[in-house]
């Protein structure tokens, strides 16, 4: 069975600083990888994934995010955080071994301060 | 360009009642889904279709009734409501293998059950 972790419920970053909100993973074949977005009172949005290649992925409002395998993480990451950044963020996988289900973590709330 | 529509937006039933969320796609993708989001616990997976005729369960399927009889519609059928069931509902598709990977959500149906 696949499964996603995000450790932390809350990330609180202050306006122009990095921001980085942690995603850990299981899965029993290789992992694909993806974060969402969800504004406030919106649906949810697709910022980036990881299938293969690269281990550090763009994405969508400039953030990124860096593949692990060893440590089984995908963080995602913002160089400069902004005040419209400040939304929900899920981290999902998918067993990219002939697996359709998606498994999504519990969501980080990211809180931009300015 | 609609994408994934569904309905109601909006839904409150009384224990017991039952009723049916519509979903529908016009991406011809083969991959639909259905998910609850819960405040702490994220998106969890009700059941999940690969293509017409072929349904199965994801994390939570109990309570809740799924068919696919065209590739277009996946409507999620509630049997006898249960308070338990109040949460956001999230219909979302996807064409796995064929280089874009990721979930296309519709706006969400808030269900109340009382």
């Amino acid at each position: 069975a696949q499964s996603v972790a995000q450790p932390e419920d809350q990330v609180n970053v202050a306006e122009g600083n990095p921001l980085t909100v942690k995603c850990t993973y299981s899965v029993s074949g290789n992992p694909y990888l993806f974060w969402y977005v969800q504004y406030p009172n919106r649906g949810l949005q697709f910022l980036l994934k990881y299938i293969t290649g690269d281990n550090l992925v763009k994405g969508s409002y400039g953030f990124e995010a860096e593949f692990n395998k060893s440590q089984t993480s995908f963080h995602l990451k913002k160089p400069s955080a902004l005040v419209s950044d400040s939304a929900l963020y899920f981290c999902a996988v998918r067993d990219g071994n002939g697996g359709f289900k998606t498994i999504f973590g519990a969501g980080t709330r990211l809180f931009v301060k300015a | 360009n609609a994408g994934v529509t569904q309905t109601p937006k909006f839904q409150v039933l009384k224990t017991g009642q039952s009723m049916t969320l519509q979903c529908a796609q016009d991406m011809n993708h083969e991959y639909m889904s259905w998910y609850r989001q819960d405040p702490g616990m994220g998106l969890r997976l009700i059941h999940y279709s690969v293509g017409a005729g072929i349904t199965d369960q994801g994390e939570v399927p109990n309570g809740y009734n799924v068919s696919r009889s065209t590739t277009e519609d996946f409507p999620l059928r509630l049997l006898s409501a249960a308070p338990s069931q109040t949460s956001v509902y999230f219909c979302a598709s996807s064409e796995p293998g064929q280089g874009d990977e990721k979930l296309f959500f519709g706006s969400g149906t808030q269900l109340s059950v009382l």
